[in-house]
């Protein structure tokens, strides 16, 4: 079975600064991974995919996330974080095509101004 | 441009009563899952249509259940309520099951 995980609960960086929000994923095969954005009672928004192909794959808002097999990871990143950033954001995975997502449990971005 | 819509928006129902949630996905999606969200929680995926078929089924309660109606829109069904169930329900569409999945805004459902 799948899984993702986030190691963090919570990442804080101040504005201007880059931020990585860190995603690790098991899954027996080639895994299709996702990034989502939760804003305080709103739905998931699509941030980002990763298929095939080249491993740093860019996204809405500014977001990009880096690919790396051997360690099984997606982080995403950001060069330069707004404070407009800050939000929950869910790394999560499929198998074999667009199945159901598994998620991760989450991390917190706070961006201080 | 559209994005998916869910009614109603919130939802309050006393234990075990029944509660339907609607779902219509983005123009031309022919897939469509169900999440529940519970507090503080990732969502969990419940169950998904594509084509107006089950495609898949997760953690969904026998209690609940769900169909794909011709137009593509969706609905889940909950029966005997639970003190549990309260969470927040979201659906997603895809254009066919090899998409990313679009999220709608959610049903807060409480039961009291």
């Amino acid at each position: 079975a799948q899984s993702v995980a986030q190691p963090e609960d919570q990442v804080n960086v101040a504005e201007g600064n880059p931020l990585t929000v860190k995603c690790t994923y098991s899954v027996s095969g080639n895994p299709y991974l996702f990034w989502y954005v939760q804003y305080p009672n709103r739905g998931l928004q699509f941030l980002l995919k990763y298929i095939t192909g080249d491993n740093l794959v860019k996204g809405s808002y500014g977001f990009e996330a880096e690919f790396n097999k051997s360690q099984t990871s997606f982080h995403l990143k950001k060069p330069s974080a707004l404070v407009s950033d800050s939000a929950l954001y869910f790394c999560a995975v499929t198998l074999s095509g667009f199945q159901k997502l598994v998620f991760g449990t989450g991390t917190r971005l706070l961006v201080s101004p | 441009a559209a994005g998916v819509i869910q009614s109603p928006r919130h939802l309050i129902k006393e234990k075990r009563e029944t509660a339907t949630l609607k779902c219509y996905p983005i123009p031309r999606h022919d897939t469509v899952y169900w999440y529940q969200q519970g507090p503080g929680q990732d969502p969990q995926f419940l169950i998904s249509f594509y084509e107006k078929m089950q495609s898949d089924k997760g953690s969904i309660p026998d209690r609940f259940s769900a169909q794909q109606f011709s137009d593509y829109h969706s609905e889940l069904n909950m029966s005997s309520l639970e003190l549990g169930d309260s969470a927040l329900y979201f659906c997603a569409s895809s254009l066919n099951r090899d998409n990313e999945q679009y999220f709608g805004p959610g049903t807060r459902l409480t039961v009291t």
